[in-house]
């Protein structure tokens, strides 16, 4: 059974960092495309980050290019956002999601999503 | 970036009727357009792929339509656990983006 677990959210400063973890079980991390999806409170969902299978393709919304990493660990089956630099417009539930079954560019599954607070 | 628009951006309808939701893209997207459902307080789920596939598991009153600029989500007879938030997704080129949303909303 394919499954993404999000966890690592919680309260944190302005200007300061957090990193996300994305849990994942019954497919391969290495074969397929996974993103972050952000939805602040009250509004629509706003892609964040997106890395290809193989690792070698990353991008960012603009909004977090530079203060936001996408990266992963195959061996531990596990997909992370490094997030530094936090302001309040970060505040949101972060979602992570597994690609489609016929393009990596959409979400085929996702997670239940996991909180963040930018607030001082 | 792709603006994706939908409309409306709410709406209240009976069980039975029929859900029509429009999503149009400021540029041409070919059929790279995703359709999800969000109920309060969940995550968003897939429904439609390449604009008109529907998901495994997706009951067949869903259905999804329009190439290019225009798209549509429809729902055949609604059901009560079909009221929700959907929205559009365009994947035709970075940075992804959804539209602003469509409330289906008990009348």
């Amino acid at each position: 059974q394919v499954q993404v677990v999000e966890s690592g959210g919680g309260v944190v400063q302005p200007g300061g960092s957090l990193r996300l973890s994305c849990a994942t079980s019954g497919f391969r991390l290495d074969s397929n495309g996974m993103h972050w999806v952000r939805q602040a409170p009250g509004k629509g969902l706003e892609w964040v980050a997106f890395i290809k299978y193989d690792g070698n393709i990353k991008d960012y919304v603009d909004s977090v290019k530079g203060r936001f990493t996408i990266s992963r660990d195959n061996s531990k089956n596990t997909l992370y956002l490094q997030m530094s630099s936090l302001r309040a417009e970060d505040t949101a539930v972060y979602y992570c999601a597994k690609d489609g079954d016929s393009s990596e560019d959409y979400m085929g599954v996702w997670g239940k999503g996991t909180t963040v607070i930018v607030s001082s | 970036a792709i603006r994706m628009t939908q409309s409306p951006s709410s709406l209240s309808a009976s069980t039975g009727e029929k859900v029509t939701i429009t999503c149009r893209a400021s540029q041409g997207i070919s059929s790279y357009l995703a359709w999800y459902q969000q109920k309060p307080g969940k995550a968003p789920e897939l429904l439609i792929y390449d604009a008109l596939i529907l998901k495994s598991g997706v009951p067949s009153r869903f259905s999804g339509s329009g190439s290019g600029t225009d798209f549509t989500l429809t729902i055949r007879s609604l059901q009560s656990e079909d009221f929700a938030t959907y929205y559009c997704q365009q994947y035709h080129s970075y940075p992804l983006t959804f539209g602003g949303g469509t409330k289906v909303e008990v009348k």
